[in-house]
């Protein structure tokens, strides 16, 4: 079972770059979301979607954009990049109001 | 602001012996609660779960205590196993928002 694929794994930008992580799921999974991990701050809620062509934002959604065009796909768009968005980025769905399916992360630097 | 806080950035605990993980919340509207454990470079996996109308939820060597009045909830783990070494994240969750803890890194000593 794939589950929920993130790519790419790892990724180093130049800040004012911009690019897109990729997200799919195989689950049939309405609701899906983006988090980031810091050091000391847990798993903070970047944007997320409860089907397509609905999206929402959550804690920290500023300088990152989302679509939700297809029931499997879920992009982050980082427009302009910047040091501070330097993190693990996690990718998570869900049917309902259950337990949260994560990819295993994508590893972003920029410089 | 964080609404869930996990004040123990660490825990070291014997093999066999019980390994206890609390969690604090700020939002009284937070309606179910969740425990996520996490390797390195992996993604989180579920752990565990507990409604708000229960104060306890029970899986295997697993389990997990809600006090409402006090905003608290902790996750039990017996006996602690070598595996168990790992980072743990306490969730909650209101409407479709999932908000996480900073986590807490369980070392399990042989």
């Amino acid at each position: 079972n794939a589950g929920v694929t993130q790519t790419p794994k790892f990724q180093v930008l130049k800040t004012g770059q911009s690019m897109t992580l990729q997200c799919a799921q195989d689950m049939n999974h309405e609701y899906m979301s983006w988090y980031r991990q810091d050091p000391g701050m847990g798993l903070r809620l970047i944007h997320y979607s409860v089907g397509a062509g609905i999206t929402d934002q959550g804690e920290v959604p500023n300088g990152y954009n989302v679509s939700r065009s297809t029931t499997e796909d879920f992009p982050l768009r980082l427009l302009s990049a910047a040091p501070s968005q330097t993190s693990v980025y996690f990718c998570a769905s869900r049917v309902g109001l259950r337990e949260l399916f994560f990819g295993e992360g994508s590893r972003l630097t920029v410089l | 602001d964080q609404q869930v806080k996990q004040n123990s950035p660490s825990l070291s605990v014997q093999e066999g012996r019980i390994s206890i993980l609390n969690c604090d919340y700020t939002n009284s509207m937070f309606d179910y609660f969740l425990w996520y454990k996490k390797y390195p470079a992996e993604g989180p996996t579920f752990l565990i779960s507990i409604s708000s109308i229960k104060d306890k939820n029970e899986d295997g060597r697993f389990t997990v205590f809600l006090n409402k009045s006090a905003k608290h909830l902790s996750l039990h783990i017996v006996p602690s196993q070598p595996g168990d070494s790992a980072v743990y994240f306490c969730a909650a969750s209101v409407d479709y928002k999932l908000s996480f803890g900073a986590g807490t890194t369980v070392t399990v000593r042989a």
